[in-house]
């Protein structure tokens, strides 16, 4: 019982690069979310999915994309990376979306040069 | 976007000494969660609390769920080095379903 990954662990892109961010879980869960963190902030929501099937904006979804690919996997893609995501990304289960407790995954830290 | 508010931002503290933190909002919360962050890791839960006037513990720390339901606190007892990292109050306001971060307490115990 792995919990939620996420691949890769560490990426570097070049501005205006594309790439994915793949996150699973084992759990069964039927939400999935993905957050962002900048260096002495807090977590702030990206996207989410509520069940399989929907994806739904958070606090900041301009210049990403997600996919739920099926009830274990949710992706986020950057179309054109900028500076400003250069972040460390983390995904999140929880059973149902609300005030379900939420578990992490490890993160992937990425820098746009 | 709506903030929660963590104090102190960081804090230095000898092993064995206790802790306070506290998380404050200007909005109604139902629930509120403490996470703890180690370094290079994803935040893992600590407490939960669902109702005003809560007072939950698990081992070493305890939360309590505020009575006017904006705030939170949570104290450490006997801290050890283990502690250090950073904890982040979290949940979702009263009539939403998603999680806003407080900014975090940065802990780091001197053994």
């Amino acid at each position: 019982n792995a919990g939620v990954t996420q691949t890769p662990k560490f990426q570097v892109l070049k501005t205006g690069q594309s790439m994915t961010l793949q996150c699973a879980q084992d759990m069964n869960h039927n939400s999935m979310y993905w957050y962002r963190q900048d260096p002495g902030m807090g977590l702030r929501l990206i996207y989410y999915s509520a069940s399989e099937g929907t994806t739904d904006k958070g606090e900041v979804p301009n210049g990403y994309n997600v996919s739920r690919l099926n009830k274990r996997e949710f992706s986020l893609r950057l179309e054109s990376a900028a500076p400003s995501q250069t972040s460390v990304y983390f995904c999140a289960s929880s059973a149902n979306r609300g005030a379900d407790t939420q578990y992490f995954g490890p993160g992937t830290r990425l820098t746009v040069l | 976007g709506q903030q929660l508010n963590q104090s102190p931002q960081s804090m230095f503290i000898q092993e064995g000494e206790d802790v306070s933190m506290n998380c404050t909002s200007s909005s109604i919360f139902n629930t509120w969660l403490w996470y703890k962050q180690d370094p290079g890791e994803g935040p893992v839960l600590l407490i939960a609390l669902y109702k005003a006037g809560e007072l939950t513990s698990n081992g070493r720390l305890t939360a309590q769920f505020g009575i006017t339901r904006k705030d939170s606190f949570l104290n450490i007892s006997a801290s050890i080095p283990s502690d250090v990292g950073i904890y982040f109050c979290a949940g979702p306001p009263s009539g939403t379903y998603k999680y806003i971060f407080g900014t975090g307490t940065r802990l780091k115990v001197l053994a």
